[in-house]
């Protein structure tokens, strides 16, 4: 049981390049998030998705798309990328809303854009 | 503004101590406060998780209280060891009814260094 796994681990882009970053899961979960975690702030929300075929935006989605195609992976598309998506990725998933239930993180993704 | 913060921005104690971190909280409407622990280059685990019906949640020598009045946490470290060295996170949730999300707010965190 891997839990969250994330790929790839560091990356570096110029501006204008394209990536997908990829978020896979093996404990079943239906809820999965992408955040973005830069210095002294808290983890923002950039998409999220309730289910295998929907996906829903948060608090940050500009400048990235996401796809759910199948149940254990969520993927994060940087079409153009910019300096300003210099960051950290996490994604994390949890099987149901129940609050009770904690979100599962992956071990990050360290993207710079130059 | 749904808003969470945290001090000290960061923290350096000597192994053995004890310390406690603070949150401030502007969320509406309540439903949970988690505190995370993050290892560098690690993603966020969970250490506790209150309602607002609870005052204090213990984990080992993590021990949380909430004062849903005031909107304060803190999270109380007992007889530090070098591995507590990490970021805290503070963590609120707010549940809409009528939404398939609860929108979570994320504190900076506070970051620990627990030194020899």
């Amino acid at each position: 049981n891997a839990g969250v796994t994330q790929t790839p681990k560091f990356r570096v882009l110029k501006t204008g390049q394209s990536m997908t970053l990829l978020c896979a899961q093996d404990m079943n979960h239906e809820y999965m998030y992408w955040y973005r975690q830069d210095p002294g702030m808290g983890l923002r929300l950039i998409h999220y998705s309730v289910g295998e075929g929907t996906t829903a935006k948060g608090e940050v989605p500009d400048g990235y798309n996401v796809s759910r195609l199948k149940k254990q992976n969520f993927l994060l598309g940087l079409e153009s990328a910019a300096p300003s998506q210099t960051s950290v990725y996490f994604c994390a998933s949890k099987p149901t809303r129940d609050m009770w239930y904690e979100q599962y993180f992956g071990p990050g993704t360290r993207l710079t854009v130059t | 503004k749904n808003q969470v913060e945290q001090s000290p921005q960061s923290l350096i104690i000597l192994e053995g101590k004890n310390c406690t971190l603070q949150c401030n909280y502007t969320v509406s409407p309540f439903s949970n406060l988690r505190w995370y622990k993050q290892d560098t280059g690690r993603g966020p685990v969970s250490l506790t998780i209150m309602t607002f019906s609870e005052n204090t949640k213990s984990n080992g020598r993590y021990t949380a209280t909430l004062d849903a009045d005031t909107k304060q946490s803190s999270l109380h470290i007992t007889a530090s060891q070098l591995s507590d060295s990490a970021s805290y996170i503070c963590v609120v949730s707010a549940t809409y009814t009528r939404t398939s999300y609860d929108k979570v707010i994320f504190g900076p965190g506070t970051s620990l260094s627990v030194i020899p």
